[in-house]
């Protein structure tokens, strides 16, 4: 089945220690999505790829950033985690056929603590 | 800018009974409509959108959600709830125009169905 993978489905770093989070989807779609939702919170969009086009959010901390090397995967790295960062880490995609209309397909998401 | 308000927060209902969960934007003209669906430790999943046309849209399920303009509501309703549609909710908003508009999502309504 075409879907929206994410690794790890948790990941426990500590204060200020890199972390990578990883993406993959085998729906050949254009954009990949980065959201970050805390508990009892809208998801919020940190950042987003249109193709090789990557387009983020005005109000997405620099300590956030994010790569995709083909159109498969996506990853999103944290420079120097602190607590606030904990959250749940949903990466979708959508076809990108000219407008925002297009249906977003969400991973599973990664939770990620914060020691 | 759009906006969504989801005034619920948390609802409770009893297996078999009736549901209505309510959302209400806020954008210049007639958006893309999303109602999004949320189990516990998974991704979102897309119920049903709205995007011109017949305002009463059947998504899956057994949800359906009907688009009042005068209202600038989009409620989401499902005659006979199951305890599997235990789950969080969302609506979403986005621009009705060409380019690139970023979906924004409600808060989340978080759906109990008790026996």
């Amino acid at each position: 089945d075409a879907m929206v993978i994410q690794n790890p489905r948790y990941q426990v770093t500590q204060f200020g220690k890199p972390v990578t989070l990883s993406c993959s989807q085998t729906l050949n779609h254009n954009v990949m999505y980065w959201y970050q939702q805390k508990s009892s919170q809208a998801p919020k969009l940190l950042f987003h790829y249109y193709d090789k086009d990557f387009n983020n959010e005005a109000d997405t901390p620099d300590n956030f950033q994010s790569r995709r090397p083909n159109t498969s995967f996506c990853f999103l790295d944290i420079r120097s985690p602190g607590l606030g960062d904990a959250a749940m880490y949903l990466c979708a995609t959508s076809r990108g056929e000219g407008r925002w209309g297009d249906e977003q397909f969400f991973g599973p998401g990664t939770r990620l603590t914060v020691l | 800018a759009q906006s969504v308000t989801q005034p619920d927060i948390h609802i409770t209902v009893s297996e078999g009974a009736s549901l209505e969960l309510r959302c209400n934007y806020s954008y210049g003209a007639t958006p893309y409509l999303f109602w999004y669906v949320q189990s516990p430790g998974q991704g979102l999943q897309l119920l049903l959108k709205y995007f011109s046309g017949d305002t009463l849209v059947q998504g899956i399920k057994g949800f359906e959600a009907e688009f009042k303009r005068s209202q600038s509501s989009f409620n989401l309703r499902k005659p006979s709830v199951h305890w599997s549609d235990a789950a969080e909710y969302f609506c979403a908003v986005a621009p009705n125009s060409g380019g690139y508009q970023k979906v924004t999502f409600g808060i989340g309504t978080k759906l109990q169905v008790i026996p």
